[in-house]
């Protein structure tokens, strides 16, 4: 079945440390993949896509992702965190017609002070 | 005006009741999303409306009734739900059905049910 898989369900870091998120996903095909944040009682958030182009995508925040398409994943960094980057990180894929948002399990990202 | 407004916040009904759910953009987009969001899950489509005519409806029981009656708003009306209905309820909308178009999600409805 095509799916979007996120392997880290939960991490935690202490602030400045540098993050990466895994998202692989198992569409063949053209894929339009996109990475979407949902802070502490706040509504999702689009920290960037990716279309086509340059496979390295630049996004809010100090965010980026890398899209290799040889392994099917689109992996989410950010050098430097911060405590207000405890969120919650969700990948998310778009193939289908109709705008139809297939989104990973999510990663809990909690960051200490 | 990137918003996407739901009402009510919170909501919590018994399984004889019918209630309904409020979504609003006023940013010209013409598709909107209905998605459930278990806890700790992500979210899952329900439905989808294009130009106000329903054009996904992702298998989802006919206890909820999706409604689009201007570009705008989008309901959805909840009757006879069932306790394992209870989820946050996001409402999305993106400026077409374009899948180079991004959605843009509202803050959600808690809904409970009893």
């Amino acid at each position: 079945a095509q799916s979007v898989s996120q392997h880290n369900h939960h991490v935690i870091l202490s602030e400045a440390a540098s993050l990466e998120l895994g998202c692989n996903y198992s569409y063949g095909g053209t894929v339009n993949l996109f990475w979407y944040v949902q802070y502490p009682g706040q509504h999702l958030q689009l920290l960037l896509k990716y279309f086509s182009g340059d496979p390295l995508v630049k996004g809010i925040k100090g965010f980026e992702a890398e899209f290799i398409k040889s392994k099917f994943s689109f992996n989410l960094r950010k050098p430097s965190v911060q405590w207000s980057d405890t969120a919650e990180y969700f990948c998310a894929v778009n193939k289908a017609a109709g705008n139809k948002l297939t989104f990973g399990g999510g990663t809990r990202v909690l960051v200490k002070p | 005006d990137t918003e996407v407004t739901q009402t009510p916040k919170h909501l919590v009904m018994g399984m004889t009741n019918k209630k309904s759910l409020k979504c609003e953009q006023h940013m010209g987009h013409r598709a909107m999303y209905w998605y459930k969001q278990k806890a700790k899950k992500p979210p899952e489509l329900m439905f989808v409306y294009s130009y106000e005519k329903l054009s996904i409806n992702e298998s989802v029981p006919s206890r909820f009734s999706p409604e689009c009656p201007n570009s705008s708003l989008l309901n959805l009306h909840l009757h006879a739900l069932q306790p394992e209905d209870s989820a946050l309820y996001l409402c999305a909308s993106s400026p077409s059905l374009a899948i180079t178009d991004t959605q843009y999600f509202g803050p959600g409805t808690r809904l409970t049910v009893l």
